[in-house]
């Protein structure tokens, strides 16, 4: 079946060490994104691909850094994690058709990382 | 800025009964969508309703939007104890950045068998 799929679920790391969480998809969405999803709070968008462009929120730290190397996988880089950092992260995607006005549809998330910070 | 916000943030029904939620946001928009989480899960794409319609149904579910008001709300018919979980509104605004979504805080829905 297509999905999102992101590894790992749980992840435990230390204060200050870099970790690096991986989302990977079977859909063929042109469209990949990452939210971070602190308890009883809505998912907040960190950036997004379209493509191969990257693009970034502005109000998202520094700290948190983005590749995607192919269609089929994206990664989110927290390079110096703080107690905040702590949270479910979450990949989407979607497919976004140009010129369509058909923007914004569906996004199909995967099941999300937990990011543990000691 | 957060877009949506939901009402109520916690819901409790009885199975059988119905559960409605309602969803008020700031800005013109694109269309507004409905999404459940279940607990520690990823989102799940429910329904989509664009900014020219008023009231669309998906099996159980039956959102309205009402753009005058800037409101939508999600009526669940026949709760089951499955149903149990978070549901969130977001928004697709209309030049607000490229392709994104803006989510509510959501409403906690928990369906007692």
């Amino acid at each position: 079946d297509a999905m999102v799929i992101q590894n790992p679920r749980y992840q435990v790391t230390q204060f200050g060490k870099p970790v690096t969480l991986s989302c990977s998809q079977t859909l063929n969405h042109n469209v990949m994104y990452w939210y971070q999803q602190k308890s009883s709070q809505a998912p907040k968008l960190l950036f997004h691909y379209y493509d191969k462009d990257f693009n970034n929120e502005a109000d998202t730290p520094d700290n948190f850094q983005s590749r995607r190397p192919n269609t089929s996988f994206c990664f989110l880089d927290i390079r110096s994690p703080g107690l905040g950092d702590a949270a479910m992260y979450l990949c989407a995607t979607s497919r976004d058709s140009p010129g369509t006005g058909r923007y914004r549809e569906t996004q199909y998330f995967g099941p999300g990382t937990r990011l543990l910070v000691l | 800025s957060q877009q949506g916000e939901e009402d109520p943030q916690a819901l409790s029904i009885q199975e059988g009964e119905n559960a409605t939620m309602n969803c008020s946001y700031k800005t013109s928009i694109n269309n507004l969508q409905w999404y459940r989480q279940n607990s520690g899960r990823g989102l799940v794409h429910l329904i989509l309703i664009r900014s020219n319609e008023r009231e669309k149904h998906s099996g159980r579910l039956r959102v309205t939007l009402d753009t005058s008001k800037k409101s939508s709300s999600l009526l669940i018919t026949a709760s089951r104890a499955a149903d149990t979980a978070s549901y969130f509104c977001a928004t697709a605004t209309p030049g607000a950045g490229s392709y994104q979504l803006t989510f509510g805080k959501g409403t906690k829905l928990s369906v007692i068998p």
